[in-house]
């Protein structure tokens, strides 16, 4: 069964204060990772798909990378505006569905 | 143009009642999805739809029972609710391996 830790569950930062979110993954193949985000009284809009070990993919102030094992989110000097939960996603190669972590909420104090 | 629409936003209901959310796509995807978060933020799948046909079906009460009329709605009708289906649901589709795009949520408070 696939399995998706994130850490830590929450996160607070001044604002300017790089910091990394991270996604431990198990799947018996991955297929993809997906990086969204969520606002409170919305749904999770999407981000970033890492396909294989290697990859990055960078966005603003977000950068997204990918091992065998795990993703990290990294930020780059945040702003408040970036303050949301972060939710990691795997979908594995015999499947559609995406799988969930629980999400980092994170919380950028200016 | 909203991409992936629900309707109620919100449904506050007494225990024992049936209710209805629906769910309805622009994006031209053959696979639509529900899922349920609860109040920790953790979205769990609950069923998948592929050209109205169900291919996903998790452990979830036959009380819910989701209905494709067409490849571009996704309805779910819950019967008999319980205190413990409070929740957001959320309706999302996809082509594939493509990105999953989801509605704005159904929040469901059952008293």
């Amino acid at each position: 069964e696939d399995q998706v830790t994130q850490s830590p569950e929450a996160l607070r930062l001044q604002e300017g204060e790089s910091s990394s979110l991270n996604c431990s993954y198990t799947v018996s193949g991955l297929r993809g990772l997906f990086w969204y985000r969520q606002d409170p009284g919305k749904g999770p809009e999407f981000l970033f798909t890492l396909y294989s070990a290697g990859e990055e993919k960078e966005k603003e102030r977000l950068k997204a990378t990918l091992t065998k094992k795990e993703s990290f989110l990294h930020i780059t000097a945040p702003k408040p505006e970036d303050s949301a939960t972060y939710l990691c996603a795997v979908r594995e190669t015999s499947g559609s569905r995406l799988t969930f972590g629980e999400g980092t909420q994170l919380t950028v104090n200016p | 143009d909203t991409a992936v629409s629900q309707t109620p936003k919100y449904l506050v209901t007494q225990m024992g009642n049936d209710k209805s959310i629906k769910c309805e796509q622009n994006l031209g995807h053959d696979t639509m999805y529900w899922y349920k978060q609860d109040s920790k933020k953790f979205l769990k799948i609950m069923f998948s739809y592929n050209n109205k046909e169900l291919i996903i079906n998790e452990t979830v009460p036959n009380r819910f029972s989701p209905k494709s009329p067409d490849k571009a709605h996704l309805n779910l009708h819950i019967n008999s609710l319980e205190l413990g289906d409070s929740a957001v649901y959320f309706c999302g589709s996809g082509a594939g391996a493509n990105v999953l795009t989801f509605g704005a949520g159904s929040r469901l408070t059952v008293l």
